[in-house]
This record gives C-alpha cells, structure tokens and sequence, in this order.
C-alpha cells in the first residue's frame, strides 16, 4: 500500500507569490519522521525540511513551513514567496519507528514550475 | 559544508558487464545508505549499512552487492547489468541522533546507463 501520497503530478505559482505541496502519509506508528526533498533537473536530492511526529510545532526553514495536521496525517510544504529557482520536483518522504528502521518511503513527487 | 561524495557521476556500460559506484559520507556521519531512482520515479530505498555492518535491506537485486568500509566510505557493485538498471543511484549519509530520526543528506547521484 502506498504509504505516501502527493497528488498533485505538477503545480504552477506566479513569482512571489506562496505555494502549498500536498502530502498525506499512512502508518500505524507513534513514532515517525517526515522530510521534504528538492530535486532541480540537475538531478540532485537536496534536503529542505523535517518534522517529527512528536514535535508540537510546525516546522519551518526559512522560506519553507511545514503544515503539519497529525490527526488527518498530512504535512503538507509552503513555499512562501516563490523564485524561479525553486522551480523543481518536490518528493515528500517519511520514515518510521526509531534509529535501525532505515527504510525511508518517497511519495511520486510533485513538479513545480515558477512563472515569472 | 563537506557534503555526500559519489563516483563516478556518471557510468556506462553494456549489458552483462559489471560497475561499482562509490560513495564517501559526511564527515562524522556513521550510516550509510543507497537509493535507486528510475526515469520518472521516486527513489526507491536499497540497502544501508550503520557502523559498517549491513542494517537494512531493501528492493536489492540479488546481483548487487554493497559494504562499508572501515573509513565508512561504501560501494555498491553491480554485476549482470541489465538494461533496466539504467537510473539514477544516490547515496545519501546521516549521523544518529539518540531517539530523534536522523535526517539523510544525498549525494549527487550517479547516472548508469546500461547499453
């Protein structure tokens, strides 16, 4: 079963302006992390924003917020005050329990495009 | 920052051959992880290794290999190519934090291309 789910295959924002990537999760543990990944055409995989599930706060990283809704298991990524370069693909991931369980679930990805 | 370092960035080669990619970790960063990620795909997890011991294994084939060494550098090994191992393989590296999940930090890829 897919564990994470973006549905948006492709989104578009005006320069500037704010975007939101969605992201719904599954699992049926307590404990669970939750990143957000770029991927520009270059191909690289560059790391942007975790929440852990026990963290109260919604996290944030500049420019990047995480909202996080535990209870309709969704974290879903604003961009607030988009560039051109941030136009890219966009994976949510999770990974679950605590230390050994390595396996981290990557969603399909959302692509997008920033119009200037 | 020093970040994840893979080689080569890109390999091709021709069916039934062999290939080894390489991957040097942060610095300090104890577990290692690899990632392959078809055209149009998301990144599919494949195995990692803590403290140079293997400590999960993924969707593998069994024509792979991988270990980390004693300077935690790793190296996945190929042999049998197929056409279809043609992707995008990652690295990526992380430190463990006591109870809070460790983030991943990704390397540039290697782009195989299998003939």
């Amino acid at each position: 079963a897919q564990k994470i789910t973006q549905t948006q295959p492709g989104m578009f924002v005006q320069e500037k302006e704010a975007v939101t990537l969605d992201c719904t999760y599954d699992t049926s543990d307590q404990s669970y992390g939750l990143f957000w990944y770029k991927q520009p055409s270059s191909g690289e995989m560059i790391f942007l924003i975790y929440q852990g599930s026990y963290d109260e706060q919604n996290a944030t990283e500049g420019r990047y917020s995480l909202n996080f809704q535990k209870a309709r298991k969704s974290a879903n990524l604003v961009i607030s005050a988009s560039q051109l370069g941030d136009s890219a693909m966009y994976f949510c991931a999770m990974r679950e329990g605590l230390g050994n369980n390595n396996d981290m679930r990557f969603g399909a990805g959302t692509r997008l495009t920033v119009k200037p | 920052a020093a970040g994840v370092i893979q080689s080569p960035r890109h390999l091709i080669k021709e069916k039934r051959e062999t290939a080894t990619l390489k991957c040097y970790p942060i610095p300090r960063h104890d577990t290692v992880y690899w990632y392959q990620q078809g055209p149009g795909q998301d990144p599919q997890f494949l195995i990692s290794f803590y403290e140079k011991m293997q400590s999960d294994k993924g969707s593998i084939p069994d024509r792979f290999s991988a270990q980390q060494f004693s300077d935690y550098h790793s190296e996945l090994n190929m042999s049998s190519l197929e056409l279809g191992d043609s992707a995008l393989y990652f690295c990526a590296s992380s430190a463990r934090q006591g109870a809070r999940l460790e983030t991943q930090y990704f390397g540039p890829g290697t782009r195989l291309l299998v003939l």
